[in-house]
């Protein structure tokens, strides 16, 4: 089972919006809407963002939010603040009760 | 709110057994799933597996005969083992509480392991 494709990073200025994808197959995120979103920031463990492909957890800023179509999972990030600079990953269940991460992506406020 | 932390050696030896134990503190460890994630440095992160409370238990297939896990509810504590390391295996090892499809929250704060003589 190889990892969802990330783009390795991708920057924006402050008050833009941003989109992160997540690219698997028709056997993990084009199957199931089972996708989350976690937010790393350097040193510290990931943050669940988005759960079930576009449910927030309570405390999570509406900024962030989560889409899909067919096998491309989406993280869109409004209104970029410079304390969302940091590495995001996707993570999908694959079928088997196996789960997948993505290959990460680093975002840059500008 | 429920907090995790790893514990652990920090060094373990090439085709030796890495342990670790997660302590769950804040609530019941009970009749939920567990999850081990590691994350080698500069490097995205890998799921190994997972644990319920009853002990059943799903594991990455690329590591599956290599990782054993395990769930002590007395101590509210799950642990992971995982053999025959090598270097490939150096990395923070992050324990979670798994919503069952549902993402990983909360993790614990990582612990380094390094596989070196």
């Amino acid at each position: 089972q190889s990892a969802l494709t990330q783009p390795a990073s991708v920057s924006g200025s402050p008050g833009q919006s941003i989109t992160i994808s997540c690219t698997g197959t028709s056997s993990d995120v084009g199957s199931y809407n089972l996708v989350s979103w976690y937010q790393q920031h350097p040193g510290k463990a990931p943050k669940l963002m988005i759960y079930e492909g576009s449910k927030r957890p309570s405390g999570v800023s509406n900024r962030f939010s989560g889409s899909k179509s067919g096998n491309t999972a989406s993280l869109t990030i409004s209104g970029l603040q410079a304390e969302d600079e940091a590495d995001y990953y996707c993570c999908s269940y694959a079928g088997s009760f196996f789960d997948v991460f993505g290959t990460g992506t680093k975002v840059t406020v500008l | 709110q429920v907090q995790l932390q790893e514990s652990g050696p920090g060094l373990v030896k090439p085709s030796e057994t890495l342990s670790l134990t997660c302590t769950v503190s804040g609530g019941s460890i009970s009749s939920y799933y567990w999850s081990w994630i590691r994350q080698p440095a500069g490097k995205g992160l890998e799921w190994i597996g997972r644990i319920y409370t009853s002990g059943s238990t799903n594991y990455n297939p690329s590591l599956k005969s290599r990782v054993t896990m395990s769930v002590d509810t007395s101590k509210n504590q799950f642990s992971l083992k995982l053999s025959s390391v090598t270097a490939a295996d150096t990395a923070v090892y992050y324990c979670a509480r798994d919503w069952g499809r549902a993402g990983f929250d909360p993790w614990g704060q990582g612990t380094l392991v390094t596989v070196s003589s």
